[in-house]
């Protein structure tokens, strides 16, 4: 079946730290995979794709993400957390021709002053 | 670009009643459209994909007599819940697929029935 783990239920960091968040994948071929962020009460905001192509994908607010096919992995990373970075993150594979979007659980991401 | 609106952000209802949630897209047109819902702390679960001009397709376990949904023009979807109870208190998330198959969310409807 396919799904998408996100092994860590809460993170931690002080403000400044760097940030990796993990996402792994279980899918028939590679899919479509999103990282959606989301402040209390809000709805979600796209942080970043990746469809093909270059396996180090760039996204919005400093945040990058790196896919590995043999890892069956996309983790997330900041290089420098900013307090306002705190919020829930959701990895997502399929989407379009491939499906449904499948979530993970989520990442509740503190940051520390 | 590629704003979804949602509305009303927050409904209270009495149970028995029904509420209507709309889902916009603002600056482009979304032939598919989607609404999941939210249980506090936890992930997105679908509930139905809605395509304009045909009927809506349910996931396994959601009634759709009591989840009407009706997707009227590329630019608008409606959630109905009908016969509302207390267990149908959650947080409802639309989005609506651009045309690289993202998807873009709206700020969710936080339901509460009484």
């Amino acid at each position: 079946a396919q799904s998408v783990t996100q092994p860590d239920i809460h993170i931690t960091v002080s403000e400044g730290a760097s940030l990796e968040l993990r996402c792994n994948y279980s899918y028939g071929a590679t899919p479509y995979l999103f990282w959606y962020v989301q402040s209390p009460g809000q709805g979600l905001q796209l942080l970043l794709k990746y469809f093909s192509g270059d396996t180090l994908v760039q996204g919005i607010k400093g945040f990058e993400a790196e896919f590995k096919r043999s890892q069956s992995s996309f983790n997330l990373r900041k290089p420098s957390v900013h307090w306002s970075d705190a919020a829930e993150y959701f990895c997502a594979a399929g989407g379009g021709s491939q499906g449904n979007l499948i979530f993970g659980k989520g990442t509740k991401l503190s940051v520390k002053p | 670009g590629a704003v979804v609106s949602q509305h009303p952000s927050r409904v209270i209802c009495k149970s028995g009643t029904s509420v209507k949630i709309e889902c916009r897209s603002l600056d482009f047109q979304a032939t598919t459209m989607f609404w999941y819902r939210q249980f506090p702390k936890q992930s997105l679960m679908l509930m139905a994909t809605s395509n304009e001009g045909s009927k809506a397709t349910y996931e396994q376990g959601v009634e759709k007599d009591k989840f009407l949904i009706n997707h009227a023009s590329l630019t608008l979807s409606t959630l109905t819940v009908t016969s509302a109870h207390p267990e149908d208190s959650s947080f409802y998330i639309c989005s609506a697929e651009g045309s690289s198959y993202e998807q873009y969310f709206g700020p969710g409807t936080r339901l509460t029935v009484t």
